[in-house]
């Protein structure tokens, strides 16, 4: 079986402060993993992709993740906060068919 | 470069009407989806299609059907609708399953 699992709903940091959104996931074979982004009334935008060889990838507006094969884990992070990072975040795995996990909801306070 | 579009972008239907929402696609892209998005419920998939003329049912298939007659276009329809269907509907595509997706940028969808 195949999922993917976000640790924490709703995340809020200070501006200039580090960005850890979560994320866990099973796969039996190995794993595709994605961070997509979803701005307010928008649709989703591919923030960053792992698929084979670097494990630590970089994405755009600053943000990467580190597939972490003996944690199962491909958590996102961005050293420094900024106001237009507040978004809704969903990490998403490919199988045999797209597994998104239920959203990171982050706030940025200023 | 469109990417993929949506129409409509907002849409108000009675219990028992029916719509179909448009995707369309430019980039030759194999693979095509539909999902919904309710709030703190992720996107679920209601069917997605490898190609022309082939079309499968997601994990969420009930009161909607598909067609894929082109490459392109990818409509989702909705027959009788309940206020169960009352949703965000985001099409997306992909070449394959390495890549991604490109989403739209959604149909915003009440039923009343």
């Amino acid at each position: 079986a195949q999922s993917v699992t976000q640790l924490g709903s709703h995340v809020s940091v200070s501006e200039g402060a580090l960005v850890l959104l979560r994320c866990n996931y099973s796969s039996s074979v190995p794993p595709y993993l994605f961070w997509y982004v979803q701005y307010p009334n928008q649709g989703l935008q591919l923030l960053l992709k792992y698929t084979t060889g670097a494990t630590l990838v970089k994405g755009i507006n600053g943000f990467e993740a580190e597939f972490k094969k003996s944690e199962t884990s491909f958590h996102l992070t961005k050293p420094s906060a900024h106001m237009s990072d507040a978004a809704e975040y969903f990490c998403a795995l490919t199988g045999n068919q797209f597994y998104f996990g239920t959203g990171t909801s982050l706030t940025v306070i200023p | 470069n469109a990417g993929v579009t949506q129409t409509p972008k907002f849409r108000i239907l009675k219990i028992g009407q029916s719509m179909t929402l448009q995707c369309t696609q430019d980039m030759n892209h194999n693979y095509m989806y539909w999902y919904r998005q309710d709030p703190g419920m992720g996107l679920k998939l209601i069917y997605y299609s490898v190609g022309a003329g082939i079309t499968d049912k997601g994990e969420v298939p009930n009161g909607y059907n598909v067609s894929r007659s082109t490459t392109e276009d990818f409509p989702l329809r909705l027959e009788l609708a309940a206020p169960s269907q009352t949703s965000v509907y985001f099409c997306a595509s992909s070449l394959d399953r390495v890549n991604g997706y490109t989403f739209g940028s959604g149909t915003r969808l009440t039923v009343v």
